[in-house]
């Protein structure tokens, strides 16, 4: 089966930096990606990761270690826009995503 | 623009009666997904299909069904065997063989009981 756990809730104050941390027992592995969701809304890709290493995109940036089945969504310079719940998501066997539960995160001033 | 619309946002369903959720893309995409959110909860896979005119179900098909008669539709239907269908419903598409493209959302339809 497939199991995906990242934390449920962080808070950060603007201008900080918050790591979200996911970890994943998967039968097989094809890249993991996160994605940021406001409330009500539809998520929205933020990143991909399927090699070893740290992928920057502006002010996110994604890690992975296959070995140990874990990733983390790094968000630095927090603004309060970035008050949402990311999600993460591992693409196993076939074209089918297995989300974890989500990390909301409220940014304060 | 190209796309995923979903009809309609808001949808109320009396007990016992089944409800067809709408789902367009105009991306050209392959694929196809239904998911499930509930409220604080991450998104649960309920039917994909990676081509017009075949569909498998995700990890909570029960009391779902699908079609896919067109490469740009991808209907979902709530029957009144699912339960506990009050939740947010996502529509989701993505080009079939390229591994690190994302998939794309509607805005979703929320779904409540009367």
């Amino acid at each position: 089966g497939q199991n995906i756990d990242q934390p449920t809730e962080m808070t950060a104050t603007e201008g900080a930096i918050v790591q979200i941390n996911c970890t994943y027992q998967t039968s097989g592995f094809n890249g993991l990606f996160w994605y940021q969701q406001h409330a009500g809304e539809a998520p929205t890709f933020l990143s991909y990761n399927v090699l070893d290493g740290l992928e920057e995109k502006g002010r996110f940036s994604s890690f992975l270690s296959r070995s140990k089945g874990y990733s983390y969504l790094l968000l630095k310079e927090l603004q309060m826009k970035d008050s949402a719940s990311y999600l993460c998501a591992v693409k196993a066997a076939g074209n089918k995503l297995t989300f974890g539960g989500g990390t909301r995160v409220l940014v304060k001033p | 623009d190209g796309g995923i619309t979903q009809s309609p946002k808001y949808l109320f369903r009396k007990e016992g009666q089944n409800v067809t959720l709408s789902c367009e893309q105009n991306l050209n995409h392959d694929a196809m997904y239904w998911y499930r959110q509930d409220p604080g909860q991450g998104l649960r896979l309920i039917y994909y299909s990676q081509i017009v005119n075949d569909f498998q179900k995700g990890d909570i098909a029960e009391g779902y069904s699908v079609s896919r008669e067109k490469k740009e539709s991808f209907p979902l239907t709530v029957t009144s065997a699912q339960k506990n269908p009050t939740a947010f419903y996502l529509c989701a598409s993505r080009d079939r063989d390229f591994g690190n493209q994302p998939q794309h959302f509607g805005d979703g339809t929320r779904l409540s009981i009367l």
